[in-house]
């Protein structure tokens, strides 16, 4: 079966240090890939998604990138993190079509 | 572009009453699909309807997918404290994207 894993679950960091967010993707291959952020109580905000290997689409200019090292691998950086970076962020996968979307257990990242 | 709306944004219910919440596309959909977020949790997948005027249900939820593949309802019936949460819908936009609304966030009280 497929699973999703999503790492840390919660982070605390400095304003102006950088970030990295890890999601793998197991039980399925060339899954489109997703990053959201969803701020206290609000909808989902689509950052990134990719439909393959160092394939990136960018939806909302801002000082996060993605990368997709492996097939099955979705990170979310930043080189120096602001205050208004934090928030809720999901990972999720999908198979191409119309087919429901699969999230992770999402970061919880807070920027002090 | 694409704009997918929910409403209401808030449903404060008390337990066993009934709870409906609307999604309307600016476009029509090739289909949509429903998610619900618990408190503090993630987005889970509840269903996803494809054909114009369909209708669906699951226990005490009872989706609908309108004639023109604008707009969907989702109905909880005799809502209960297990159904708190967010409730979003989603729809396809350009390649492989997909748009969520802005959600519905539902209270129930005992």
């Amino acid at each position: 079966s497929q699973t999703i894993h999503q790492w840390p679950a919660t982070l605390v960091q400095p304003v102006g240090s950088p970030l990295s967010l890890e999601c793998t993707v197991e039980g399925t291959s060339n899954p489109n890939l997703y990053w959201y952020r969803q701020a206290a109580g609000r909808g989902l905000q689509l950052l990134f998604y990719s439909v393959g290997i160092g394939q990136i689409s960018s939806e909302v200019p801002q000082n996060l990138s993605a990368s997709r090292p492996q097939d099955r691998q979705f990170i979310l950086s930043s080189k120096k993190l602001l205050l208004s970076d934090s928030g809720f962020y999901l990972c999720a996968w999908r198979l191409t079509g119309n087919t429901e979307a699969f999230f992770g257990q999402g970061t919880r990242l807070t920027v002090v | 572009g694409q704009q997918v709306m929910q409403i209401p944004q808030y449903q404060h219910v008390q337990e066993g009453e009934d709870f409906t919440t609307y999604c309307n596309s600016s476009t029509t959909l090739s289909n949509i699909q429903w998610y619900k977020q618990r408190p503090g949790g993630h987005p889970v997948f509840l269903i996803q309807l494809v054909k114009s005027g369909e209708v669906k249900k699951q226990k005490r939820l009872t989706f609908q997918f309108g004639e023109a593949k604008k707009n969907s309802s989702l109905h909880i019936t005799a809502t209960q404290t297990t159904d708190v949460g967010t409730y979003f819908c989603a729809g396809p936009t350009y390649g492989q994207n997909f748009v969520f609304g802005p959600g519905t966030r539902l209270s129930v009280l005992p």
